[in-house]
């Protein structure tokens, strides 16, 4: 069945500790996102790529990194100048450019600090 | 700046009400506008909306779009408990960027 996998569901990390977030999809889709969400604030756009290799700054890049060296995997990693990463992170994917298509989501993966 | 405000934050009804979720926004090379449903972690797919006055419908669920307003309206009719998530609407703009609400969280008692 196609989908988006994100790993791990659940991630603790130490303050000072850079953690990487995985996103798989095989739905054969040009386009992902990183989104983040806290309690009552919606989904803020972290990066996004419309292709293999270029990716772009959402409203919230500062603290993450990403890499989009196969159409398939768009890693996340939260970096230790992230001030605040607890939060609850998802990964999407769509088909590329204007076409009127839905975006479709992981399952999640929370982070929390210790 | 771009800006995409939903009301009521949340919203608490007995099962049968029927509920209004509001969503206005404002962006620049708006495409269409998004409605999703989150239960527990993935958002889930409702409706895509392109067009004015043109209202989109899947069981009790139906929304419409104002293009000249910048706001769209997502209806639920005879609610069950099974309606309660957070729901989120999305303008897309060009090349293909979602731009994410607040979120409106429905909670539906038996």
């Amino acid at each position: 069945d196609g989908g988006i996998t994100q790993s791990p569901k659940y991630l603790f990390r130490k303050e000072g500790q850079n953690v990487t977030l995985s996103c798989e999809q095989n739905l054969n889709h040009d386009a992902m996102y990183w989104y983040r969400q806290d309690p009552g604030q919606g989904l803020r756009l972290i990066y996004y790529s419309q292709i293999v290799n270029d990716f772009q700054k959402g409203d919230i890049a500062e603290g993450y990194s990403v890499s989009r060296e196969k159409k398939e995997s768009f890693p996340l990693t939260v970096t230790s100048a992230q001030k605040n990463p607890t939060a609850f992170y998802l990964c999407a994917s769509s088909i590329a450019g204007w076409t009127g298509k839905e975006a479709f989501f992981g399952q999640g993966t929370r982070l929390t600090v210790v | 700046e771009d800006k995409v405000v939903q009301s009521p934050l949340s919203l608490v009804v007995h099962e049968g009400d029927t509920v209004t979720l509001n969503c206005s926004y404002e962006v620049t090379n708006f495409r269409s506008l998004l409605w999703y449903k989150q239960e527990k972690k993935a958002p889930t797919f409702l409706f895509m909306l392109t067009s004015s006055g043109i209202e989109k419908k899947s069981g009790r669920l139906s929304s419409i779009l104002d293009k000249k307003e910048l706001f769209s309206i997502l209806n639920i009719t005879a609610t069950q408990t099974g309606d309660s998530a957070i729901y989120l609407c999305a303008p897309t703009i060009t090349g293909n960027q979602f731009y994410f609400g607040t979120g409106t969280s429905l909670t539906v008692i038996p």
